[in-house]
């Protein structure tokens, strides 16, 4: 069964560390998404990537990069972690299309001691 | 920009109760997605239901159902004959349509529902 695989699923590092939080799926989808989670923001979204090359900035993508070198991977660099980015991190493939369902992974907790 | 709001925090209900669940969103489009996830303590995100803005007909998926008012901008979503499994976080989201490629979902902040045997 295709699949949509974020790894680790839990990672502790220090301020000032890069940290990459890799995301990995076997649907074949073109559009890729990146979200982070916390307690009274909901999802928001990081950056996001229509298509191999191609990344574009969410509505917080600051202090954070992807890049798109196959279908099947994006991963999230935190160029220099800080406490701030201590999160819950999401994420998420769909087909091209207005009418495609988001494929979610499970998560990476990452905290930043 | 759109935006969504989900004013409960946390909500609870009895086992085989009903519940609803609130959401408002703010938008200038008339074609757009809305959506109801749910997320138990696995972290995983589930889609509970979909709906089309231009159907008016509201979208029903076995115990759960949306109340969808598109000039009140309402979006709510009712939990029948609720069961534990039921307890969660849900989160209503938002998606422009036609949009090209874009599948961008704008989610509220989300509400912690318990289900009380």
């Amino acid at each position: 069964d295709a699949e949509i695989t974020q790894s680790p699923r839990h990672k502790i590092t220090e301020t000032g560390r890069q940290v990459t939080l890799a995301c990995h799926q076997t649907w074949n989808h073109n559009n890729m998404f990146w979200y982070r989670q916390d307690l009274g923001h909901g999802l928001r979204l990081i950056h996001y990537s229509y298509g191999v090359q191609d990344t574009n900035k969410g509505e917080v993508s600051d202090g954070y990069s992807v890049s798109r070198s196959n279908t099947e991977d994006l991963p999230l660099t935190l160029e220099s972690a800080a406490s701030s980015q201590t999160s819950v991190y999401f994420c998420a493939s769909s087909e091209k299309g207005n009418n495609s369902p988001l494929h979610f992974g499970n998560g990476t907790r990452l905290t930043v001691t | 920009a759109q935006t969504v709001t989900q004013s409960q925090p946390e909500m609870s209900v009895q086992e085989a109760e009903t519940v609803t669940l609130s959401c408002t969103y703010d938008t200038s489009e008339s074609d757009y997605y809305l959506f109801w996830y749910k997320q138990p303590p696995s972290r995983q995100m589930i889609l509970v239901i979909r709906q089309e803005a231009y159907k008016q007909q509201n979208a029903t998926e076995n115990r759960f159902s949306v109340n969808f008012q598109k000039a009140a901008k309402s979006f709510s979503l009712k939990i029948s004959d609720s069961q534990l499994g039921d307890a969660a976080m849900y989160f209503c989201a938002y998606r422009r349509a036609p949009s090209g490629a874009t599948n961008k979902l704008i989610f509220g902040t989300g509400t912690l529902l318990a289900v009380q045997p």
